[in-house]
């Protein structure tokens, strides 16, 4: 079975200072791995997926992710944070038939 | 175009009654999920819908639940009778294809409170 892990559940960081959001998968195949945002009232919205290719992926927002396969590990990044971005993010593997697997969630709270 | 919608938004019932919850997904999305998140944790698969099928339904807690997309189009989900431990927010989702590959767009959300 797959799993994932969100080990933070919130996540502090100052406007204009770089962000991690960690994510750890397990998967007993190829990862499919994804980020989600979820502002208040609003629905999942998809942020960047890894499917194969290059390990650094860049998606919605100025966020990117780095896939690393030896440390099963899909951290969400983005060098320079806004106010804006404080939501609650998801990571998730995807199985072939489409079936999501999401971890806990991470609270991302930027203080200007 | 409009996107996956859910009603209601809120939902607020007394234990041992019943809800339906509805989904309508991106029009011409053949694939739907229910998916549902429980006191703040991770969001678990319910169930999935290829057209009217039930392709995937290994994530229906129990038998109180009941998923149905007559049609092949919108789809409700029933509690009946429902329980303190069934609060939470319930999501859809839908994509044109089937896999891994394709998009999946989530609705806004039911949040659900059973008291």
């Amino acid at each position: 079975a797959q799993s994932v892990a969100q080990p933070e559940d919130q996540v502090n960081v100052a406007e204009g200072n770089p962000l991690t959001v960690k994510c750890t998968y397990s998967v007993s195949g190829n990862p499919y791995l994804f980020w989600y945002v979820q502002y208040p009232n609003r629905g999942l919205q998809f942020l960047l997926k890894y499917i194969t290719g290059d390990n650094l992926v860049k998606g919605s927002y100025g966020f990117e992710a780095e896939f690393n396969k030896s440390q099963t590990s899909f951290h969400l990044k983005k060098p320079s944070a806004l106010v804006s971005d404080s939501a609650l993010y998801f990571c998730a593997v995807r199985e072939r038939a489409g079936k999501s697997t999401f971890g806990d969630g991470t609270t991302l709270t930027v203080k200007p | 175009e409009a996107g996956v919608t859910q009603f209601p938004s809120h939902s607020v019932i007394e234990k041992g009654q019943t809800v339906t919850l509805r989904c309508d997904p991106i029009s011409g999305h053949d694939n739907l999920y229910w998916y549902r998140r429980v006191m703040g944790k991770e969001i678990k698969f319910l169930l999935h819908f290829v057209k009217e099928s039930k392709q995937d339904e290994s994530g229906m807690p129990n038998n109180r639940f009941l998923a149905e997309r007559t049609g092949g189009t919108y789809s409700t989900l029933k509690v009946r009778p429902a329980e303190l431990e069934d609060s939470g927010v319930y999501f859809c989702a839908s994509s044109f294809r089937r896999g891994h590959l394709n998009e999946q767009f989530f609705g806004p959300g039911t949040r659900l409170t059973v008291l």
